[in-house]
């Protein structure tokens, strides 16, 4: 079966400086994956996903991530963070044998002024 | 344009009891996935109903079961509360099944069982 790791329960940064959440996900043939952001009392949005092609995928509110299939990873990166980016974060993946969502446990980006 | 839709947003409810969930997709999307989310974890499947009809379960008990109606709307109906039903309840609707467009989520409906 599917699963997804995200190996840090929460990363602080101070802000401008990059970041690199982490997610490795079990091996599979073919695999989406999916960046979700969750703001403090709010529902999930989406920030970026990879589907096929390119290995380097560009999202929303300057964030991007690469999909390393030797790896098994699709670690998500923005290169100067700021204080509106505090949230959670969430990496999940979906493959060809079904249409749900596998997540990750989340990330929680805190951000030091 | 308005987004996915959850009702209610807030409830609190007696071990025991039954408790229905309401979720509205966003205008365009035929297909509603639940997800269950407990406290500082990530959100669990519970099932997608696509054409009126669930088409994929997670590994939830039979006391969890839904419905969608002809305009796409779904419910989530929970039997025999449990403390540890207590959780936000995610609604995520898509226009191809998650596959290649992805879900858009509601804000949830944030369940208490006391």
């Amino acid at each position: 079966a599917q699963s997804v790791t995200q190996l840090d329960s929460q990363v602080p940064v101070f802000e401008e400086a990059p970041v690199e959440l982490r997610c490795n996900y079990s091996s599979s043939v073919s695999v989406y994956l999916f960046w979700y952001v969750q703001y403090p009392n709010q529902g999930l949005q989406l920030l970026l996903k990879y589907l096929s092609g390119s290995t380097l995928v560009k999202g929303i509110n300057g964030f991007e991530a690469e999909f390393n299939k030797s790896q098994t990873s699709f670690h998500l990166r923005k290169p100067s963070v700021h204080i509106s980016d505090t949230a959670e974060y969430f990496c999940a993946v979906s493959d060809d044998s079904n249409y749900q969502l596998i997540w990750g446990a989340g990330t929680k980006l805190i951000i030091k002024p | 344009d308005a987004g996915v839709t959850q009702s209610p947003t807030h409830l609190i409810k007696t071990r025991g009891q039954q408790v229905t969930l309401r979720c509205s997709p966003k205008s365009g999307h035929d297909t509603v996935s639940w997800y269950q989310q407990a406290l500082g974890q990530g959100p669990q499947f519970i099932f997608q109903y696509y054409e009126e009809e669930e088409r994929q379960r997670g590994n939830f008990p039979d006391r969890f079961s839904g419905h969608q109606f002809p305009n796409y709307s779904s419910e989530l109906n929970v039997n025999a509360l449990l403390l540890g039903d207590s959780a936000l309840y995610l609604c995520a609707s898509s226009p191809d099944r998650g596959r290649v467009y992805g879900y858009t989520f509601g804000s949830g409906t944030r369940l208490t069982v006391v």
